[in-house]
């Protein structure tokens, strides 16, 4: 079965609009989530690390205000675009990972298309 | 260099052929590899983690040499359903993973 489930998995809005993604973590509490995202035709890359009950870990070139992490539980994590405009547009996905050197598992994606 | 570079094909085969992808990594002191699959439009799912001895399952099986840093997955009798594309990544430390632009396979009867 699932291990994360992530919703909603289609979103189409207007620019400007505000787009919460949620990620759920089913089989084990999760301090650490992670998020990604996805261009077509290249490979998915690390946008920030969540942290259960404390701030996110953002990569390089990533704006922290505008992609709002909250990870308020252990088996929760959410990703707000905040304002998104066309150029956001992409497929963004969670992962929960068991521990340091396990692999990851993936929500099921969330394409955002912004029009 | 990149962190992570795999060949991304695409690779057109027949069923039942054997196919064979590789992968380099740059970060020498990577502690995990990873092989996933990716259909079109869909997440990543672990289709096998790679081991420094080698490791088999069913048909597939990868191979890891850290010396040369690189990492190879090999498909043998392959099937219309192995058509995707699949990831090579590593974990550099910690439990961030770096992943490649995969190597898309396409079989065909």
């Amino acid at each position: 079965g699932a291990v994360v489930s992530q919703h909603p998995s289609w979103v189409i809005c207007k620019s400007g609009t505000s787009v919460k993604i949620e990620c759920r973590s089913l089989d084990f509490q999760a301090t650490t989530m992670f998020w990604y995202r996805q261009f077509p035709k290249q490979s998915l890359m690390l946008m920030a690390t969540s942290n259960e009950g404390s701030k996110a870990t953002y990569e390089q070139g990533v704006e922290k205000d505008k992609f709002l992490i909250n990870h308020a539980s252990l088996t929760l994590s959410t990703l707000t675009v905040t304002s998104a405009h066309p150029e956001d547009s992409s497929f963004y996905i969670c992962s929960v990972s068991q521990g340091a050197n396990q692999p990851q598992h993936f929500g099921d994606g969330t394409r955002l298309s912004i029009l | 260099r990149k962190e992570v570079e795999q060949d991304p094909g695409p690779f057109n085969v027949p069923e039942g052929a054997t196919v064979a992808f590789n992968c380099t990594y740059s970060n020498s002191a990577s502690q995990s590899f990873f092989w996933y699959r990716q259909d079109c439009r869909k997440e990543p799912k672990l289709l096998m983690s790679v081991y420094s001895s080698g490791n088999e399952d069913g048909r597939f099986t990868a191979q890891l040499n850290r010396a040369s840093q690189y990492i190879s997955l090999l498909i043998r009798d392959s099937k219309l359903s192995d058509s995707a594309t699949y990831l090579c990544v590593v974990n550099p430390a910690g439990t961030a993973l770096i992943f490649g632009k995969g190597t898309t396979l396409s079989v065909s009867s």
